[in-house]
C-alpha cells in the first residue's frame, strides 16, 4: 500500500533553514504530482507547494513564496521541502501529500504522518 | 484571492443526516474535494470531483457541488464521524490548491 514517511523536522531559530524529506513507497512515485501541506497549533490545513510529477513545474502559497523549495529525487523515491528564512508562523506539522493526477484539482489520497517543525528562539 | 467559507461547527444527532457546506463565488465551476480529520491523525480524502467516493469511504458520505455553493452530506451519522471536515479546490488563476476553514463536526 501507499506509504508516505516524512523526516527532519524540529525545533529551529528565527531565520535559519531546515529541509524535510518524504519517503514514497507503495506506488509509482515518478507519475504523480506531489504536495505539501502543513497545519499550524490548533489551526487549519494550509497548503505550502506542489511539484509536477516530473518536477518541471512547480507552484507555492503566498506565505511562503521566495522561502521555500519544493523539489523531488524520482531515484529515490523522495520529495522534498527546503525552508529558509523560517519565521516563527512557519511551525506547524508539515505533511506530505500525493495526488490523485495533476496539481490538486483532484484530491490528495495519500497523506505521511506529519512532520513538526517548530522556529522559536 | 478566492477563499473558500465554512462554518465553524455543525451538530447532528446520532443516526441523522449532517450537512457542511463550503461556499465560494461560482464553486460550481470547480471541482471540490473533502477531508475528514480526526483528532491527532493526518486528513483522509472522502469526496473528490465534488461527489466521488475514494474505495474503502462508506456510502454515507456524499458530496453536490453547485453554483456558490459545495456540500457534504453525512447521512446515519455514526460516533467515528466525529471530526474537522475540510473542502478544498484548485484555483486555476492563482495555480495554487485552496483549503477551506474547516468545520468541526459533533455527532450528540
Amino acid at each position: 500500500q501507499v506509504q508516505l514517511m516524512e523526516s527532519g523536522g524540529g525545533v529551529v531559530q528565527p531565520g535559519r533553514s531546515l529541509r524535510l524529506s518524504c519517503a514514497a513507497s507503495g506506488f509509482t512515485f515518478s507519475n504523480y504530482g506531489m504536495h505539501w501541506v502543513r497545519q499550524a497549533p490548533g489551526k487549519g490545513l494550509e497548503w505550502v507547494a506542489v511539484t509536477s510529477y516530473d518536477g518541471s513545474n512547480k507552484y507555492y502559497g503566498d506565505s511562503v513564496k521566495g522561502r521555500f523549495t519544493i523539489s523531488r529525487d524520482n531515484s529515490k523515491n523522495t520529495l522534498y521541502l527546503q525552508m529558509s528564512s523560517l519565521r516563527p508562523e512557519d511551525t506547524a506539522v508539515y505533511y506530505c501529500a500525493k495526488d490523485r493526477m495533476g496539481y490538486g484539482g483532484n484530491g490528495f489520497d495519500s497523506w505521511g504522518q506529519g512532520s513538526l517543525v517548530t522556529v522559536s528562539s | 484571492s478566492y477563499e473558500l467559507t465554512q462554518p465553524l461547527s455543525v451538530s447532528v444527532a446520532l443516526g441523522q443526516t449532517a450537512r457542511i457546506t463550503c461556499g465560494a463565488d461560482n464553486i460550481g465551476s470547480k471541482n471540490v474535494q473533502w477531508y475528514q480529520q480526526k483528532t491527532g491523525q493526518a486528513p483522509v480524502l472522502v469526496i473528490y470531483r465534488n461527489d466521488n467516493r475514494p474505495s474503502g469511504i462508506p456510502e454515507r458520505f456524499s458530496g453536490s457541488n453547485s453554483g456558490n455553493t459545495a456540500t457534504l452530506t453525512i447521512s446515519r451519522a455514526q460516533a467515528g464521524d466525529e471530526a474537522d471536515y475540510y473542502c478544498q479546490v484548485w484555483d486555476r488563476s492563482a495555480a495554487g490548491v485552496i483549503f477551506g476553514g474547516g468545520t468541526e463536526l459533533t455527532v450528540l
